[in-house]
């Protein structure tokens, strides 16, 4: 059975700075995962989407690594602003061959000015 | 990006009542729709999938009488919620696929609250 765990649950860091979200999975045979954001009270944002035959992908000061064999993915916000602050959610497939995703547990992120 | 909305975005409804809530793909056809629920500072958790055309189908241990899903079109999908209770005030997420790409597209979530 799949599972997302996502460290840190929590980060607070002054803006400007360069940071990295983890996400574990433990079904490595995914076929994408995707990155999104979530504010307060609202609903998600899709991030990024690193399909399983990419190790990589970027969104201005955004980019997100895939490595399979390890089951983690990484992501990296270049030069921190209060309004990224929000909450990080990964998300893998079940299992092969189908929509239904697992989310992981999140991290809560606030950037302070 | 393809846009999914969701109707109602908030509704407060007493004890004992149903609420429906839509999820439209906006600009794509969806055979297959998702339906998560949320609580307060914890993550998505899957209720069921939504099959056009066909029966739901719900994850373990989630009461397929109380949350009824249908999905009659390539564009809708609702999900009713009988007999309220306050337990089941939470935020109600859904989701449509793109076969092309295996991207999940996100409604905007509907916030309920029970009285």
């Amino acid at each position: 059975k799949q599972e997302v765990t996502q460290i840190p649950a929590a980060l607070s860091v002054p803006e400007g700075e360069n940071l990295v979200l983890n996400c574990s999975f433990t079904d490595s045979a995914i076929y994408n995962l995707q990155w999104f954001r979530q504010d307060p009270g609202k609903g998600l944002t899709s991030l990024l989407l690193i399909q399983s035959s990419q190790r990589e992908q970027t969104s201005g000061r955004l980019n997100a690594s895939l490595d399979k064999s390890s089951g983690r993915s990484t992501l990296y916000i270049a030069a921190s602003q209060p309004g990224d602050s929000a909450t990080y959610l990964c998300a893998v497939p079940q299992g092969s061959g189908t929509y239904k995703y697992i989310f992981g547990t999140g991290t809560r992120l606030k950037v302070l000015a | 990006g393809a846009v999914v909305s969701q109707h109602p975005s908030r509704v407060i409804c007493k004890s004992g009542t149903s609420v429906k809530i839509e999820c439209r793909s906006l600009d794509f056809q969806a055979t297959t729709m998702f339906w998560y629920r949320q609580f307060p500072k914890q993550s998505l958790m899957l209720m069921a999938t939504s099959n056009e055309g066909s029966k739901a189908t719900y994850e373990q241990g989630v009461e397929k009488d109380k949350f009824l899903i249908n999905h009659a079109s390539l564009t809708l999908s609702t999900l009713t919620v009988t007999s309220a209770h306050p337990e089941d005030s939470s935020f109600y997420i859904c989701s449509a696929g793109d076969w092309k790409t295996y991207e999940q597209y996100f409604g905007p979530g509907t916030r309920l609250t029970v009285t």
